[in-house]
């Protein structure tokens, strides 16, 4: 079974450094991807890890240890439109002909205050 | 990246209706597609995986019979939820994986109502 947890909420002010952690226990691992989602609208796409180590891309870092299981989403500077749900999703290994599905946490709903 | 386009973008429809969701794939050409669900506050939940020319490969716990997907070219998958029931509303959204397979699209969403 797959098994992906990311904390419900968390709330910061805005200029300020927010660390979303995730942690997965799954069958197989081909990566792990971060999506942004904002209310009523389909998930976009902000990171890919599939080695360990940061990956940083603007305000925007993640980091991965696939040893631990565990992965977390960095973000710098918060703004006001930065109020979202954060997706943790880990893609599974290729089978045969299926190219390796994406299985997502619930989403951490971040809230930026002014 | 693909630029992926849904519609409708929502619809309601009375109890046992059936309703049929078309996936596009506007400037990519993908034998694969996906389809989620997602309910109110919930994650995304992957019901079936389309395959261009071939049945859909659906998730443990997804009724193929009432699910029916197609997949009939590169650019169109369609998903019709048959005799639909007011537990079937919700948000469904389909994806597109890029060539390398490190990032997936999403289309805009469509959200169902059954009353």
């Amino acid at each position: 079974g797959q098994n992906i947890d990311q904390p419900t909420e968390m709330t910061a002010t805005e200029g300020a450094i927010v660390q979303i952690n995730c942690t997965y226990q799954t069958s197989g691992f081909n990566g792990l991807f971060w999506y942004q989602q904002h209310a009523g609208e389909a998930p976009t796409f902000l990171s890919y890890n599939v080695l360990d180590g940061l990956e940083e891309k603007g305000r925007f870092s993640s980091f991965l240890s696939r040893s631990k299981g565990y992965s977390y989403l960095l973000l710098k500077e918060l703004q006001m439109k930065d109020s979202a749900s954060y997706l943790c999703a880990v893609r599974d290994v290729h089978r045969g002909s299926t190219l390796g599905r994406l299985y997502f946490g619930r989403g951490t709903q971040l809230t930026v205050w002014p | 990246g693909a630029v992926v386009s849904q519609h409708p973008s929502w619809v309601i429809c009375k109890s046992g209706t059936s309703v049929k969701i078309e996936c596009r794939s506007l400037d990519f050409q993908a034998t694969t597609m996906f389809w989620y669900r997602q309910f109110p506050k919930q994650s995304l939940m992957l019901m079936a995986t389309s395959n261009e020319g071939s049945k859909a490969t659906y998730e443990q716990g997804v009724e193929k019979d009432k699910f029916l997907i197609n997949h009939a070219s590169l650019t169109l998958s369609t998903l019709t939820v048959t005799s639909a029931h007011p537990e079937d509303s919700s948000f469904y959204i389909c994806s597109v994986p890029d060539r390398g397979y490190n990032e997936q699209f999403f289309g805009p969403g469509t959200r169902l109502t059954v009353l």
